[in-house]
């Protein structure tokens, strides 16, 4: 079975500065999207960023980027400039069939911003 | 566009009730799926369904069960309740194999077995 691990239960980090969350899987896929999910509150889930493994170049959106590392199994999350609103639960997730289906959740890491 | 709409938000069961978490999506997307999320285990997928009539097992499908007449809605079923099926369940839906980059959610759904 596939999994996904983060080891991370918990972090915290001061408002404006960086902060990177860990992720490792197991697969012997070659081509697989990762993802990253955010849960606020709300409980509702938020797509954060995705990773195409096939890509060699590390996904960026705003604040958020990935460290894409495909041989080692490892694909971290690092949010700069953190913000208040960052805080929320960060799930990492691994698909199957070369997209967003069946996805395999790590067990979430629960960010704390500190102002 | 409404998305992923579950409902109910929240409910509560007695063991051996039964009852249907609805899961409606309006994106005309080919894939649909049921996770339950519990405390320290992140999501874990229950029954899914690549299109209209056709599901399967995810990981942990016992005490559940799952049809697909349309592809717009996905209900979950569970035939009589026991408390290990207190938890938060999420309906997700996306495109087909190959072009499916990402999963939409519902707002999840706290069911609570006593």
């Amino acid at each position: 079975a596939q999994t996904v691990t983060q080891s991370q239960p918990e972090m915290s980090v001061q408002e404006a500065e960086t902060v990177t969350l860990s992720c490792t899987y197991d697969t012997s896929e070659s081509d697989y999207y990762l993802f990253w999910y955010k849960q606020p509150p709300s409980r509702q889930m938020i797509l954060v960023i995705r990773q195409e493994a096939y890509k060699q170049q590390n996904a960026t959106e705003n604040r958020f980027s990935v460290n894409f590392q495909k041989a080692a199994k490892s694909f971290s999350l690092k949010i700069s400039d953190s913000q208040l609103g960052d805080a929320a639960m960060y799930f990492c997730a691994k698909g199957a069939n070369q997209g967003a289906q069946k996805l395999v959740f790590g067990q979430g890491t629960r960010l704390t911003i500190n102002p | 566009n409404a998305g992923v709409t579950q409902t109910p938000k929240f409910q509560v069961l007695k063991t051996g009730q039964s009852m249907t978490l609805q899961c409606a999506q309006d994106m005309n997307h080919e894939y649909m799926s049921w996770y339950r999320q519990d405390p320290g285990m992140g999501l874990r997928l229950i029954h899914y369904s690549v299109g209209a009539g056709i599901t399967d097992q995810g990981e942990v499908p016992n005490g559940y069960n799952v049809s697909r007449s349309t592809t717009e809605d996905f209900p979950l079923r569970l035939l009589s309740a026991a408390p290990s099926q207190t938890s938060v369940y999420f309906c997700a839906s996306s495109y087909g194999r190959g072009v499916s980059t990402e999963a939409f959610f519902g707002q999840g759904t706290r069911l609570t077995v006593v």
